[in-house]
């Protein structure tokens, strides 16, 4: 079945605790996103990545790293967290020749207390 | 940013009655996206319209964009209570996507 799958899919950690959010497609597609969603905001792009060991910041990427060094796999890393990263975080691959429809994985629910 | 934004927020109607939400943005466009989302889940395509076309459909969906007015809307004919959901427009220039606040529909059996 294609899909993108996310790990874990709720998380609560502490301000300052390293942590990972992993994200992997077996679509073999050549486009990553990484997406925060908050109440009356939308969806905010953090940072994308237009194939292996090639990425590019969104809207909001202060606060988050990423990584592309496997075409399926696209983590997103939070060094530092802090409670305003507290968010439900999506990712989504795409591909050029769908138009880049983005097809979405089912979403980490993080707090950072 | 070219935020999209749509309108209205939250919009409640009866089964059977259609559905209509537009969307603004700001700078150009490649193309525009319309995607639904069921509370607190992942976002679901749903259609996309060029930026040289005017009007697409797909099912009970109509989609309009006006590049001149920088506005498109998105009308669901014959809603269903399955189609309560949020429903967002996103923009896109290259891999940059640009998603609204989303309308937040309702269908009342």
């Amino acid at each position: 079945e294609a899909q993108v799958t996310q790990n874990p899919r709720y998380l609560i950690t502490v301000t300052g605790k390293k942590l990972t959010v992993t994200c992997s497609q077996n679509m073999n597609h050549e486009y990553m996103s990484w997406y925060r969603q908050d109440p009356g905001l939308g969806l905010r792009q953090i940072y994308y990545s237009m194939n292996v060991e090639v990425t590019d910041k969104g809207d909001v990427p202060e606060g988050y790293k990423v990584s592309r060094k496997e075409k399926r796999n696209f983590p997103l890393i939070l060094e530092s967290p802090s409670p305003n990263q507290t968010s439900l975080y999506f990712c989504a691959s795409s591909y050029a020749g769908s138009n880049y429809e983005q097809y979405f994985g089912p979403g980490t629910r993080l707090t950072v207390t | 940013s070219q935020q999209g934004e749509e309108d209205p927020q939250a919009l409640s109607i009866q089964e059977g009655e259609n559905a209509t939400m537009n969307c603004s943005y700001k700078t150009s466009i490649n193309n525009l996206q319309w995607y639904r989302q069921n509370s607190g889940r992942g976002l679901v395509h749903l259609i996309l319209i060029r930026s040289n076309e005017r009007e697409k459909h797909s099912g009970r969906l109509r989609v309009t964009l006006d590049t001149s007015k920088k506005s498109s809307s998105l009308l669901i004919t014959a809603s269903r209570a399955a189609d309560t959901a949020s429903y967002f427009c996103a923009t896109s220039y290259g891999q940059n996507f640009v998603f609204g606040p989303g309308t937040r529909l309702s269908v009342l059996p």
